[in-house]
């Protein structure tokens, strides 16, 4: 069974400040996908970047990148230039493929609250 | 619909209750999950479906739980005899199926916020 690991119940940093979120994980597989979701208030989960773990560079999406570390299991979620509405829960989560090709459910780390003081 | 809809959006029920709770994919996605949140056990994986087919029933937390989806779409879970411990916001995603390990996103709707009396 595949594990994720979120260290940091809550941060806060100021407005356009650089934030980094944690997150390990343990699995015995190879193949394998990694995710940051965020949760505003309003419940909605988002997606805010994903990881293949074949995939050696580190994936970017705007102010979002990660730090992938294979070996040591780490994956972390870096803010740039963060903003008010950056504020939520953010959710690490492991997926990997199921035995008949498909996709097995997400597991999910407990989360870290994020907040951006104006 | 243009996103994943959840049904009802808030449930009170007693204690013994059995309860529906309903899921609207996105058209076209024929893989569905259901997650639970808590504020216990966090994000937990539930069920997922592939089409009409549920390959792995073992996430559902007991015998009480169950889920069935129909015609490819709607998916329905149903919970017997309610518990306290039952109470949390249950969460539906759909996304394109998966073939050959390809990734496709999942997106998930507003969930189903559960409480029991």
């Amino acid at each position: 069974a595949q594990t994720v690991t979120q260290s940091q119940p809550e941060m806060s940093v100021q407005e356009a400040e650089t934030v980094t979120l944690s997150c390990t994980y343990d699995t015995s597989e190879n193949n394998y996908y990694l995710f940051w979701y965020k949760q505003p208030p309003s419940r909605q989960m988002i997606l805010v970047i994903r990881q293949e773990a074949y995939k050696q560079q580190n994936a970017t999406e705007n102010r979002f990148s990660v730090n992938f570390q294979k070996a040591a299991k780490s994956f972390s979620l870096k803010i740039s230039d963060s903003q008010l509405g950056d504020t939520a829960m953010y959710f690490c989560a492991f997926m990997k493929p199921d035995s008949g090709g498909g996709a097995d459910g997400l597991t999910f780390g407990k989360g870290t609250h994020l907040i951006i003081q104006p | 619909g243009a996103g994943v809809s959840q049904s009802p959006s808030n449930k009170v029920t007693e204690k013994g209750k059995d309860v529906e709770l309903r899921c609207d994919p996105i058209s076209g996605h024929t893989a569905l999950y259901w997650y639970r949140q808590s504020l216990g056990q966090g994000l937990e994986f539930l069920i997922y479906f592939q089409g009409n087919s549920a390959p792995d029933k073992s996430g559902l937390p007991s015998d009480r739980f169950s889920a069935e989806r129909t015609g490819g779409s709607v998916s329905t879970l149903t919970i017997q005899r309610t518990q306290q411990e039952d109470s949390a916001v249950y969460l539906c995603a759909s996304s394109l199926a998966w073939s050959g390990g390809i990734y496709n996103e999942q997106f998930f709707g507003p969930g189903t916020r559960l409480t029991v009396l």
